[in-house]
């Protein structure tokens, strides 16, 4: 069975970037597209946004001007970038596998907290 | 962008009865793209529901989805005590992808 996990600092200085990475453990990263979510009290549940296998990649709108999501096929991972953050990105943050076929996230990391701090 | 409003915000029941938990879209979705999930506390969103109607893999046949257009709905059929979690409807007919906000099913 996939899994995911997280990894990356827990605490960010405002105005610099997240960087994460997410390790795709016991299967193949072809065919899917590998998402970040986050989760925090003021917003719920927020799509990021995805890259597939392909190289191809979607960002959410409210994001894409400070969001970069990469793949390393080699090293089985994927990544996010989110550059200038503020206290409103402090959030749990998840990566999660979408399948096409059902149009859902079907497998989830665990999730790694973000602190955004000065 | 397509908002997903979830109703009731919590629900408080017994182990035994019977939870309905609503999702209403701000425009038609296609039923194939709206999805269901549960989320326990310290854990990641588990998928129970995908194409509106379909149990994911593992999923008991408890929960069931329904609902067409703008209205959506997943059934719990007789709530065990490890069904007490959080509730949230997720739809991508078009980007961005967004959740709602969810329903909390407590004792």
């Amino acid at each position: 069975q996939v899994q995911l996990q997280e990894s990356g600092p827990g605490l960010v200085k405002t105005s610099e970037t997240l960087s994460l990475t997410c390790n795709v453990s016991a299967g193949s990263m072809r065919s899917y597209c590998w998402n970040w979510i986050r989760q925090s009290p003021e917003k719920g549940l927020e799509w990021i946004g995805y890259v597939c296998y392909s190289g191809n990649t979607n960002y959410n709108p409210s994001l894409k001007s400070r969001v970069t999501i990469s793949i390393d096929t080699s090293k089985n991972q994927f990544s996010l970038k989110l550059s200038s953050v503020t206290a409103a990105d402090t959030a749990l943050y998840y990566c999660a596998r979408w399948f096409e076929e059902w149009r859902a996230f079907d497998i989830w990391g665990q999730g790694t907290m973000v602190t955004v701090s000065s | 962008e397509i908002v997903l409003t979830q109703s009731p915000g919590a629900l408080s029941l017994s182990p035994g009865e019977r939870a309905t938990l609503s999702c209403r879209a701000s425009q038609s979705v296609d039923s194939n793209h709206l999805g269901w999930y549960q989320q326990k506390p310290g854990q990641a969103p588990r998928l129970l529901i995908y194409g509106a109607s379909n149990r994911a893999t593992g999923i008991p046949d408890r929960f069931s989805g329904s609902g067409s257009g703008t209205d959506f709905t997943l059934t719990i059929r007789r709530l065990e005590p490890e069904d007490f979690a959080v509730y949230y409807c997720q739809q991508y007919v078009t980007s961005p992808l967004t959740f709602g906000p969810g329903t909390k099913v407590d004792i």
